[in-house]
């Protein structure tokens, strides 16, 4: 079946510095999200992003869909940006499912 | 506009009890989709509904089973707890199908006992 792969799994950041989260799929599919799940669980959604690029604020993400990967961009990060980013992607095999990855967990120190 | 909405935010059972969990859409929103997330098992997909039809299904056993009302609201059940049951359950809600952007709501997080 579809692999929704995530790395780095874990990263430390200074606040201030930049960094790049990736999402790798084995497949093609119709959509791809990415989500930020805040220490109580909710999961804030950053982007919706199929494929091309996207911009909100300090964040970016791009999708190239036909290499089967998408970046997530944070710049210049903040303490508040810690937390875990997740991306899900829909597939189609004979009726739609949403598989995510296993997540890039962030801290941002001060 | 109101977000999704799930009730009980938090909950205790005992292996062998059964539960009900309540997902209440983004007004207008005729998909909802549930997902349980474990620390081992990470974010898995239970079961989508649309227009009170189960849409797809995951790889769960038939304990796990839910149902989508005429407003959209859904519920999802669980029958004869077990331990590997607790979990926080996600619910999200989607203009329509396909392919349309997801909103989450807060979860509910189950403890089984």
């Amino acid at each position: 079946g579809i692999q929704v792969e995530q790395s780095p799994p874990d990263l430390i950041l200074q606040e201030g510095a930049n960094s790049t989260l990736r999402c790798n799929f084995s497949d093609s599919v119709n959509n791809l999200q990415w989500f930020h799940q805040n220490p109580w669980g909710q999961l804030i959604n950053l982007f919706y992003i199929p494929s091309g690029t996207k911009q909100n604020g300090r964040l970016s993400a791009t999708t190239v869909a036909t290499e089967r990967y998408s970046l997530l961009y944070i710049s210049s990060s903040q303490t508040t940006d810690s937390g875990v980013y997740f991306c899900a992607v829909e597939m189609n095999t004979g009726g739609f499912k949403t598989i995510f990855g296993a997540g890039t967990r962030l801290f941002v120190k001060a | 506009k109101a977000g999704v909405t799930q009730t009980p935010r938090y909950l205790i059972k005992t292996r062998g009890q059964q539960v009900t969990l309540s997902c209440s859409p983004i007004s207008g929103h005729r998909s909802v989709s549930w997902y349980q997330q474990t620390p081992g098992q990470g974010l898995q997909f239970l079961f989508e509904y649309f227009s009170e039809t189960q849409r797809n299904k995951g790889n769960f056993p038939g304990r796990f089973s839910g149902r989508q009302f005429s407003n959209s609201r859904s519920e999802m059940n669980v029958s004869t707890l077990e331990l590997g049951d607790s979990a926080l359950y996600l619910c999200a809600s989607s203009l329509n199908l396909p392919s349309y952007e997801q909103y989450f709501g807060p979860g509910t997080r189950l403890t089984v006992t």
